[in-house]
């Protein structure tokens, strides 16, 4: 079964703690993206990867870091610098080039106390 | 800045009934939009796509509809069923471009 799986589904942090959340995808896609979902607004793009050992910031990458050290894994890590870190994150991935749509893993839940 | 907005937060619709949704766009680069659906707790699922070469297109009891000049695009749900109640997100994209630009969203409740 292809898909794109995060784990875990609900994470809970102290304030000033580092978090990875974990992204995995097995649908032969170049590019990921991380996503940030509060109630009652869209979806922001954190950082997002078109090719292996590369990534860009999105929209809101402060506090927030990436690596792309595989084809399959886009792990993000929510650094203490994040100052409203509690937010449900979602993880998407896509083909590259002309008109693609992303297909999004099941999210985390991180909630920092 | 939003470049993607939908301003009805919420719509209730009754069993059998069409669901409006709308959409505006403020950047004319915009040539591709997609349709997303989401349950709560869930990731979005991919529902429908239109891209700029085109007005109207359908797939099963979805259709969108794209007007350029407006720069509007609406999705029609007929007939609706408990099943379609989910938040749709309005997304746009410019061809090439890896980023999509997505709305609020606007929770549909579809009523018995």
């Amino acid at each position: 079964d292809g898909g794109i799986t995060q784990s875990p589904k609900y994470l809970f942090r102290k304030e000033g703690q580092n978090v990875t959340l974990s992204c995995e995808q097995n649908l032969n896609h170049d590019a990921m993206y991380w996503y940030r979902q509060d109630p009652g607004q869209g979806l922001r793009l954190i950082y997002y990867s078109q090719i292996v050992n590369d990534f860009q910031k999105g929209d809101i990458a402060e506090g927030y870091s990436v690596s792309r050290e595989k084809k399959e894994s886009f792990p993000l890590t929510v650094t203490s610098a994040q100052k409203n870190p509690t937010a449900f994150y979602l993880c998407a991935s896509s083909m590259t080039g002309g008109w693609n749509e992303q297909f999004f893993g099941p999210g985390t839940r991180l909630t920092v106390l | 800045d939003q470049q993607v907005k939908q301003n009805s937060p919420s719509l209730s619709v009754q069993e059998g009934r069409i669901s409006i949704l709308n959409c505006d766009y403020t950047n004319s680069m915009f040539d591709y939009f997609l349709w997303y659906k989401k349950y709560p707790a869930e990731g979005p699922t991919f529902l429908i796509s239109i891209s700029s070469i085109k007005d109207k297109n359908e797939d099963g009891r979805f259709t969108v509809f794209l007007n350029k000049s407006a720069k509007h695009l609406s999705l029609h749900i007929v007939p609706s069923q408990p099943g379609d109640s989910a938040v749709y997100f309005c997304a746009a994209s410019v061809f090439g471009d890896y980023k999509l630009s997505f709305g609020a969203g606007t929770t549909v409740t579809v009523r018995a």
